[in-house]
């Protein structure tokens, strides 16, 4: 067990939709990131965040957002969802952020867009 | 931009043989190197990072990896594969806040 704790595991919705996953980072951990793995397109870095802010942005789609709160669990939200969108999101926390930390990976949400 | 190759999308070896998963990359600067590995429906599992120092660094269940500045390579290595060692297994570059991973390597080892 990471420590890392994502919720749905799955979530099925249909096109057009929005949909919101969540993400406990390990107790201790001030930074989370986001990512997309899907069969064509690898693992896709998404989104950095470190105690709130935004850290770091990779190939996150404008129909995508996140943030972290201040009890720093983090949501990834999607918007007008397409077939394509449907993927394994996963969420990983790291203690400080920086090139060297580790990632602790959750479990993942597998999305199904319909 | 940095960049991540894992050239092999599949090794396959008997339980017993080494093994070895090739990765190379591209990065301004100095590297920070990972390998993780993910076993199916989990997430990824940290085995080793390379950081600085010696070229060669241990990580969890046996494996190791060579860090080789010159031929921007770091390869996965074990001495004797285990049937359990099956999975997938992605090494990353990390650098400004940015990580990046490969494709992925599925290994299969067989009895």
């Amino acid at each position: 067990d990471s420590g890392v704790t994502q919720t749905p595991k799955h979530l099925i919705t249909a096109t057009g939709q929005r949909v919101t996953l969540r993400c406990s980072p390990r107790s201790g951990d001030l930074s989370v990131y986001w990512y997309q793995q899907s069969l064509d397109q690898g693992l896709q870095f998404l989104i950095q965040y470190y105690n709130g802010e935004e850290r770091a942005k990779g190939n996150i789609l404008e129909r995508f957002s996140a943030q972290q709160f201040p009890d720093l669990h983090s949501e990834l939200n999607l918007s007008s969802l397409e077939l394509g969108d449907s993927a394994l999101y996963f969420c990983a926390s790291s203690v400080a952020g920086v090139a060297g930390n580790i990632q602790y990976f959750g479990a993942g949400t597998r999305l199904s867009v319909l | 931009a940095q960049s991540v190759a894992q050239p092999e999308d599949q090794v396959n070896v008997a339980e017993g043989n080494p093994l070895t998963v090739k990765c190379t990359y591209s990065v301004s600067g100095n590297p920070y190197l990972f390998w993780y590995v993910q076993y199916p429906n989990r997430g990824l599992q940290f085995l080793l990072k390379y950081i600085t120092g010696d070229n060669l660094v241990k990580g969890s269940y046996g494996f190791e990896a060579e860090f080789n500045k010159s031929q921007t390579s770091f390869h996965l290595k074990k001495p004797s594969a285990l049937v359990s060692d099956s999975a997938l297994y992605f090494c990353a570059v990390s650098n400004a806040g940015k990580s990046t991973f490969g494709d992925g390597t599925t290994l299969t080892v067989k009895p």
